[in-house]
């Protein structure tokens, strides 16, 4: 059985940055039939496509947040990380990191606050 | 960008009842690249329908995908009581990906 699960700090100050990571059991990152993704939901609203790595390390970013995100791999400890530069209240939101589509951690809320 | 608009926004029927669910993309979708998801309150999204028509696994035969090009159609034939939730559709047939806005299909 596939699981993920995120973790990372659930406040962030304006400015700072933003690292989450997810940690894969049941499955390889180094899989080459999976994309490893990371959507968000601001409370009350819909779905957003973040990003995603594959294990060949190539990478895709939406364009509106490609200037302040990465989206790395660990294969040693079977993870990968979202990493997002100069938060602001817009970016408060449950954070999800999926599998392709079939896979998706629990979702953590990171709330971007002083 | 391809946007994805879903319709109606909000399904009011009773257990046992058929809803159909429309999502119209800005452009076509190579592919047929595109799938549903429900999301029930406090939880996760869970893929139901991908490439349009296949059934993910374990998804009931209750749900099916339908469609290709700009217009798709989810459709459950009859509504048990868990299947009252928040509906999305996604393409992946390039980049950016986007979800539409969600369908929320409720007891009536």
């Amino acid at each position: 059985q596939v699981r993920l699960q995120e973790s990372g700090p659930g406040l962030v100050k304006p400015s700072e940055t933003l690292s989450l990571t997810c940690t894969v059991s049941g499955a390889s990152v180094s899989s080459g039939s999976l994309y490893w993704k990371w959507i968000r939901q601001p409370p009350g609203k819909g779905l957003e496509w973040i990003g995603h790595i594959h294990f060949s390390e190539s990478t895709d970013y939406h364009p509106s947040l490609k200037s302040r995100i990465t989206i790395s791999l660990d294969t040693s400890k079977n993870q990968f990380s979202l990493t997002l530069y100069s938060v602001t209240a817009a970016d408060t939101a449950v954070y999800y990191c999926a599998g392709n589509g079939d896979y998706w951690g629990q979702g953590t809320l990171v709330t971007v606050s002083s | 960008e391809i946007v994805l608009t879903q319709s109606p926004g909000t399904l009011s029927l009773s257990p046992g009842e058929r809803a159909t669910l429309s999502c119209r993309a800005s452009q076509s979708v190579s592919s047929s690249r595109l799938d549903w998801y429900q999301q029930r309150a406090g939880q996760s999204p869970r893929l139901l329908i991908y490439d349009a028509s296949r059934r993910a696994t374990g998804i009931p035969d209750r749900f099916s995908g339908s469609g290709s090009g700009t217009d798709f159609t989810l459709t459950i034939s009859r509504l048990e009581p868990e299947d009252f939730a928040v509906y999305y559709c996604h393409h992946y047939a390039g980049s950016p990906e986007t979800f539409g806005q969600g369908t929320k299909v409720e007891i009536k």
